[in-house]
């Protein structure tokens, strides 16, 4: 049953603090997205890749947030510094969406890190 | 830019019907998507609309009219496990990112 997972699942840190979040996609999706959630915003996209090149960073804080995707199986969200304000669940979910037919557009999420900073 | 509305919360009675409706405004439109959350949990895919009118699966029916921008989602036979948020989202073209309504929160009562 091919899932997108992600580690850790639970991160509480200290501001200033770096945090690396990390993303396995399911395999053979060639489109990785990464969504944060909270209460206030609800479900707000902050970088996307498609065949691991960035197509959309536009709602990521660029002074302290990065995306990558270092190879296929593997995506990294990092805050450097980590701020109270960041505190929410980062979720990173995965697609095969260029052909413009469900079910292959559909975005897979995985489970979430909930990040707290103190 | 893009809006999209969702009521915040319904209640309902377990065996009965609910609808959750969507409004959006969007400069772009491709297709929209419902999702549903539990609490605590991520979301999960349950149906996409690209043309007018309704797709059903199973319990579970969603209609897009693209003229009016408008949707719903429709949960029949309503179960406790029903309890959870519903949301809306919009992508501007294929594979594209989603673009999430704040979720209505439906909560099935015995």
């Amino acid at each position: 049953d091919a899932r997108v997972t992600q580690t850790p699942r639970d991160k509480v840190t200290e501001m200033g603090q770096e945090v690396t979040m990390r993303c396995q996609p399911i395999l053979g999706h060639n489109t990785v997205f990464w969504y944060r959630q909270t209460m206030m915003q609800g479900l707000e996209l902050l970088a996307y890749f498609r065949n691991r090149a960035p197509l959309d960073d536009s709602g990521m804080p660029k002074d302290r947030f990065s995306a990558e995707m270092p190879d296929a199986t593997l995506a990294t969200l990092k805050i450097q510094p980590s701020e109270p304000r960041d505190s929410a669940v980062y979720f990173c979910a995965s697609g095969f969406g260029t052909s413009g037919s469900a079910p292959e557009e559909t975005q897979y999420f995985g489970p979430g890190t909930r990040l707290l900073v103190l | 830019g893009q809006n999209i509305d969702q009521p915040t919360e319904m209640t309902a009675t377990e065996g009965a019907i609910v609808q959750i409706n969507c409004t959006y405004q969007t400069s772009g439109f491709n297709g929209l998507f419902w999702y549903q959350q539990h609490a605590g949990e991520a979301p999960t895919f349950l149906s996409y609309n690209v043309l007018d009118g309704l797709e059903e699966k199973g319990r579970f029916s969603s209609f897009l009219s693209r003229s009016k921008g408008y949707s719903y989602l429709l949960l029949k036979e309503l179960q406790m496990k029903d309890s959870a948020s519903y949301l809306c989202a919009l992508t501007k073209a294929a594979g594209n990112k989603l673009t999430f309504g704040g979720g209505t929160r439906v909560l099935v009562k015995p």
